[in-house]
């Protein structure tokens, strides 16, 4: 199994702040990596495919990184809307997995 | 339109058995790979199963030989046939497309359905 590991775990941060969320990969799975967000009580949204692939109707302040072990999940200027949990989630392998999330709060 | 309806979740007793279903519009079931996911009260999300368009499925190590992905091509749904549930289950389970064109990116989920053991 591939196991992803998010950090940090939780993160606090002003409005108009930058923010960046790494994901690392417990052994190479290439560009198949991709970011969701999900704000309470909702279903997952998918942001980014692909490493780097912004996904239709995605704010252009979402940007994703990375490749092999080592993602980065990158909010430019966080907006009030933004605060939610995000996840990444790999496809290299037969048996897909997720990272264990990383929560945004607005401070 | 594309739209995922999950239903068929509820309270059911320890080593009970449970069918989830997943009705899909907008786009044909049978042609794409198709995921469920489940999200245990608090926690964050864990992959559970595929199936293939060829059919091929796969599971997790925690539901394996337990739970059954499959799908009904006439009425364009996807099913999991959850047997021998536990406790550690209980959680809310989506459906998810996996798109082939975002490289099987989860693209559309459903809203999900509860499932809750317990005695």
């Amino acid at each position: 199994e591939i196991v992803l590991t998010q950090s940090p775990d939780f993160q606090s941060v002003t409005p108009k702040e930058k923010v960046t969320i790494i994901c690392r990969a417990s052994q190479s799975i290439g560009s198949s990596l991709h970011w969701y967000q999900q704000k309470p009580d909702q279903s997952p949204k998918l942001l980014i495919k692909y490493a780097s692939q912004s996904f239709s109707g995605v704010p252009s302040r979402f940007s994703g990184s990375g490749s092999g072990t080592d993602f980065t999940l990158t909010i430019n200027s966080l907006e009030a809307e933004d605060a939610a949990t995000y996840y990444c989630h790999q496809t290299s392998n037969l048996r897909r997995t997720f990272g264990q999330g990383t929560k945004v709060e607005i401070k | 339109e594309v739209q995922l309806v999950e239903s068929g979740g509820g309270l059911i007793q320890p080593g009970g058995s449970l069918r989830l279903s997943c009705a899909a519009s907008g786009f044909t079931v049978s042609t794409n790979y198709m995921s469920w996911v489940r999200q245990a009260p608090g926690k964050g999300l864990e992959w559970v199963s595929v199936i293939y368009s060829g059919g091929t499925t796969y599971y997790a190590d925690s539901v394996k030989g337990r739970f059954t992905i499959s799908r009904d091509n006439s009425k364009n749904t996807l099913y999991l046939q959850m047997n021998s549930l536990r406790v550690e289950d209980t959680a809310v389970y989506y459906c998810a497309r996996e798109s082939y064109y975002d490289y099987y990116a989860m693209d559309f989920w459903g809203q999900g359905t509860t499932v809750t053991v317990s005695s």
